[in-house]
């Protein structure tokens, strides 16, 4: 089965909080990339990073950064101060067997950020 | 550079009728993907047109059915719309290199309420 999960449905933080989103997917395909959307209220789901299953090394862009541990099967998502306007939802996403197809979505982790 | 580009923004239908959705693609993409996401619920992917065929298809019924043309815009349509058919469909174009995984870019969707 191909699956992706993100246990966290909500998170409210304080402004300039650090904040860690978690991402756990299934697949049996030893090939395949990992993403991060963010979805604003507008909808439009915004492309924050994409990461193949054969580099494991961490990424950090400005004030994200992202985790990629293959023995756990996570991708976890970290943004270091976090701001009002990282207040969104945010999805993870599996494409399989690396063939340009279909995304598997997680259910979301809806992130509040207070002043 | 325009984005990906959907239309309507918002369409409400009576149960039983059929819709027509619209996406025109980003600049230099071959390839579109159309996705369901219900409220509060991660995206679901019903299918991808390239080179003007369906390509891949996901768990949904023949009620759903799509279309791309020469100009790689694409249409989707959905008949006997049932109440559950409620949602935002989202758009996502790539562009296809070989069959590798580029990323996508979405559009920000058409909300479907059917009442």
């Amino acid at each position: 089965a191909q699956k992706v999960t993100q246990a966290q449905t909500e998170i409210s933080v304080v402004e300039k909080e650090d904040v860690t989103l978690d991402c756990v997917y299934e697949t049996r395909d030893t090939t395949y990339y990992l993403f991060w959307y963010k979805q604003p209220p507008s909808g439009e789901l915004v492309f924050l990073i994409r990461r193949n299953s054969f580099d494991e090394q961490n990424e950090i862009s400005g004030r994200y950064s992202w985790n990629f541990q293959k023995s756990t099967s996570s991708f976890n998502f970290t943004i270091t101060a976090s701001q009002v306007v990282d207040s969104a939802v945010y999805f993870c996403a599996l494409s399989p067997n690396n063939q340009g197809g279909k995304l598997i979505f997680g259910q979301g982790t809806e992130l509040s950020v207070k002043p | 550079d325009a984005g990906v580009t959907q239309s309507p923004t918002h369409l409400i239908k009576t149960r039983g009728q059929q819709v027509t959705l619209r996406c025109s693609p980003k600049s230099g993409h071959d390839t579109v993907s159309w996705y369901q996401q219900a409220l509060g619920q991660g995206p679901q992917f019903i299918f991808q047109y390239y080179e003007e065929e369906e390509r891949q298809r996901g768990n949904f019924p023949d009620r759903f059915s799509g279309h791309q043309f020469p100009n790689y815009s694409s249409e989707l349509n959905v008949n006997a719309l049932l109440l559950g058919d409620s949602a935002l469909y989202l758009c996502a174009s790539s562009l296809d290199r070989g069959r590798s995984n580029y990323g996508y870019t979405f559009g920000s969707g058409t909300r479907l309420t059917v009442v």
